[in-house]
């Protein structure tokens, strides 16, 4: 499957704990993006790499979340000190090199509940 | 910042009607329109999409129109099918490649038999 993968599918954790989410988008896709979406809404942004380059966040990107491309290939989002208003599905999505290319291919998402 | 509104929130049709879609954006620098579905448990998939360059793109029983003077577009499904039954999502984003896509808040579309 060349699809965008996301791992785990499904994470439960307490609150205050830290949790990691790891994204592999699609193969030579050099733009990756993170989204989250709550029951009933659409997804939000919350940041946007080119290659290994972290170039747009979102103000919903609190000072607990933190995502890295390190080598321009997979990305990881971490939330640190978990709150139950973090309950949501992580969305990643990639996007090809071309400018003109402008569709966004999304993953399966994980989804996240703070117990 | 752009805003996208979308309606209805909930459509319900029977097989083989047509089901109509639409939303307005507010920032007229928006110009990339796509549309995803969304199937329960899984991530939006992308069905077609539109640039602020043309007025109308069909892909089968699937079909976008866009005004830009009104700063509104519409997704249009005939000939529905069970199948067809799931979350569907407009987005929009400006200027280039590598910007965010802002979404609308979904519209359930249920296909009975």
């Amino acid at each position: 499957d060349t699809g965008v993968s996301q791992n785990p599918r499904h994470k439960i954790t307490k609150r205050g704990q830290n949790v990691t989410f790891r994204c592999d988008p699609i193969s030579e896709h050099n733009r990756l993006y993170w989204y989250r979406q709550t029951l009933g809404q659409g997804p939000e942004f919350l940041t946007y790499f080119q290659n290994e380059a972290q170039l747009e966040k979102s103000r919903l990107l609190s000072d607990r979340f933190s995502a890295e491309r390190p080598k321009g290939s997979f990305s990881t989002l971490e939330i640190q000190r978990t709150e139950q208003g973090d309950s949501a599905m992580y969305l990643c999505a990639s996007s090809p090199q071309r400018e003109s290319l402008r569709e966004q291919f999304f993953g399966p998402g994980t989804r996240l509940t703070v117990l | 910042g752009e805003n996208v509104e979308q309606h209805p929130s909930t459509l319900s049709v029977q097989e083989g009607d047509s089901a109509v879609i639409k939303c307005t954006y507010s920032d007229s620098a928006s110009n990339y329109f796509p549309w995803y579905k969304q199937e329960l448990g899984k991530g939006p998939q992308l069905i077609i999409d539109i640039r602020s360059n043309v007025g109308e793109k069909k892909d089968q029983r699937i079909a976008v129109t866009l005004n830009k003077t009104a700063k509104h577009f519409s997704l249009h499904i005939t000939e529905t099918q069970p199948e067809d039954s799931a979350v569907y999502f407009c987005a929009a984003s400006s200027h280039q490649a590598g910007t965010a896509l802002i979404f609308g808040k979904g519209t359930t579309l249920s296909v009975s038999s």
